[in-house]
């Protein structure tokens, strides 16, 4: 079964420091999200993108988050500097888009950003 | 806006209890819902979810979820649980095709025998 593939699973950061996740979608799949999800919390959306294209980053955090997703093939969500409240799981999840998208989402096994 | 409640952060439930799982669901238009489930430390897995057509459905590992509009509803159900679906439960809605999903805060559901 084709999976979302997300590194590095865990990471531990100093607080100020940068860090980046990178995320490898299922193969033709066009859309793209990065949620975080905080311990206790359902996930929230981040950053969207259709292709190479951000669709909504209404949400994303602009003066220390950025999310490219340059050939429209895998992605990088990258936090500078990094911050306390911060720590959380970070999930990448990929869909066909458009009305394949409600066949739902496949979500990555996710990277713990762990801020100390 | 869209916006999901799932009515219980907890639920405990003896081994091969029958078990509900509460979501409400707040929007102005036609919804598409989802049930996704959350083992520790991993990504989430698609349970069920209601496009449109048959409002009970039925999804993976015995589960089904019946919407209902006049209620805004879309609880999950399963007949008998095991240990092994001791999980996070997470209820979500998008409003249309393509569009992102919106996600409840979870119900941490734990089985014991």
């Amino acid at each position: 079964e084709a999976e979302v593939a997300q590194s590095p699973r865990y990471k531990i950061t100093e607080k100020s420091q940068a860090v980046a996740f990178w995320c490898d979608p299922i193969s033709g799949h066009a859309t793209l999200y990065w949620y975080r999800q905080i311990l206790g919390q359902g996930p929230e959306l981040l950053v969207q993108f259709q292709d190479e294209s951000v669709v909504d980053d209404s949400q994303l955090p602009k003066d220390r988050f950025s999310a490219e997703r340059l050939k429209g093939v895998d992605s990088t969500l990258k936090i500078q500097p990094a911050e306390l409240g911060d720590s959380a799981m970070y999930l990448c999840a990929s869909s066909l888009g458009g009305v394949g998208a409600n066949y739902g989402y496949t979500f990555g096994s996710g990277t713990r950003l762990t801020v100390v | 806006a869209q916006s999901v409640t799932q009515l219980d952060s907890q639920v405990p439930v003896f081994e091969e209890a029958p078990v509900e799982l509460r979501c409400n669901y707040s929007s102005s238009v036609s919804v598409y819902l989802f049930w996704y489930v959350q083992y520790p430390n991993q990504g989430l897995q698609l349970l069920l979810k209601y496009l449109s057509g048959s409002t009970l459905v039925k999804g993976i590992n015995g589960f089904e979820a019946e919407f209902n509009k006049s209620q805004t509803s879309f609880h999950l159900r399963k007949p008998s649980v095991h240990i092994s679906d001791t999980a996070e439960y997470f209820c979500a809605v998008s409003e249309k095709a393509g569009t992102a999903l919106i996600f409840g805060k979870g119900t941490t559901l734990s089985v014991s025998s």
